[in-house]
């Protein structure tokens, strides 16, 4: 069955530090987005992205994070000089398409990102 | 902007009970859908039951069905035989239509589910 891939499955780095995630979505969809979830609590939509661009993003996604589809395979979130308190699971999901059953995001496992 | 609320932070229930999970939401949406995902203690998001907002039957997948009330903007998850592969955290969620469909998940708080032998 085809699932959402993401690496690394775990990435510590120091404050201040630029980190990029990494995710491949199913490879038929069309819809991509990341999700973050501090440890312990609800999961947060970050940002969406459809036909090369970024359909909608919440308030945490501000300056400091940028997403990219760099190639047909690839959904990329970078973190900018990265704080405390962007430690977090980062999910990446994606979704087929518009109606019916396509309403489903699959997630992916989610990248642990520590930041000392 | 929409609103789930789980009021449940944990439950405890026995093996081969059935179990409901609360969820109510709130939106201004005509069309929404809504959603409940499993994450086990591993971490990972695993999709378990969808339900459109105009759909007329309450959705159904194997073990899990969805209390779908849409005038008391309710939409329970009830897990019927549960079993001890059932203990993790519940989430509910909603995504609206008006975004042109690449709207995000709007997820409650959680219900931490653990089922005893």
């Amino acid at each position: 069955e085809p699932e959402v891939t993401q690496t690394p499955s775990h990435q510590v780095t120091q404050m201040g530090q630029e980190v990029i995630l990494r995710c491949v979505p199913i490879s038929n969809h069309l819809y991509f987005y990341w999700y973050r979830q501090i440890l312990g609590q609800k999961v947060e939509f970050l940002v969406s992205f459809y036909n090369n661009e970024i359909s909608e993003k919440s308030e945490i996604f501000d300056d400091q994070f940028s997403v990219e589809r760099p190639d047909g395979s690839n959904f990329t979130l970078k973190i900018r000089s990265t704080k405390l308190e962007d430690s977090a699971m980062y999910f990446c999901a994606s979704r087929e398409g518009w109606g019916g059953s396509s309403y489903e995001q699959y997630f992916g496992p989610g990248t642990r990102l520590t930041v000392t | 902007a929409q609103k789930i609320t789980q009021t449940q932070p944990g439950m405890f229930v026995q093996e081969k009970e059935a179990v409901t999970l609360d969820c109510t939401y709130d939106t201004s949406d005509q069309s929404y859908g809504l959603f409940w995902y499993k994450q086990p203690s591993s971490g990972e998001m695993i999709f378990l039951i969808y339900q459109g907002s105009y759909d007329e039957q309450n959705a159904t997948e194997g073990r899990y069905s969805l209390n779908f009330q849409k005038a008391r903007k309710s939409a329970n998850l009830v897990i019927s035989a549960s079993q001890l592969g059932d203990s993790a955290m519940y989430f509910c969620a909603m995504s609206v239509a008006s975004g042109g469909g690449a709207d995000g998940l709007t997820f409650g708080k959680g219900t931490h589910l653990i089922i005893q032998p």
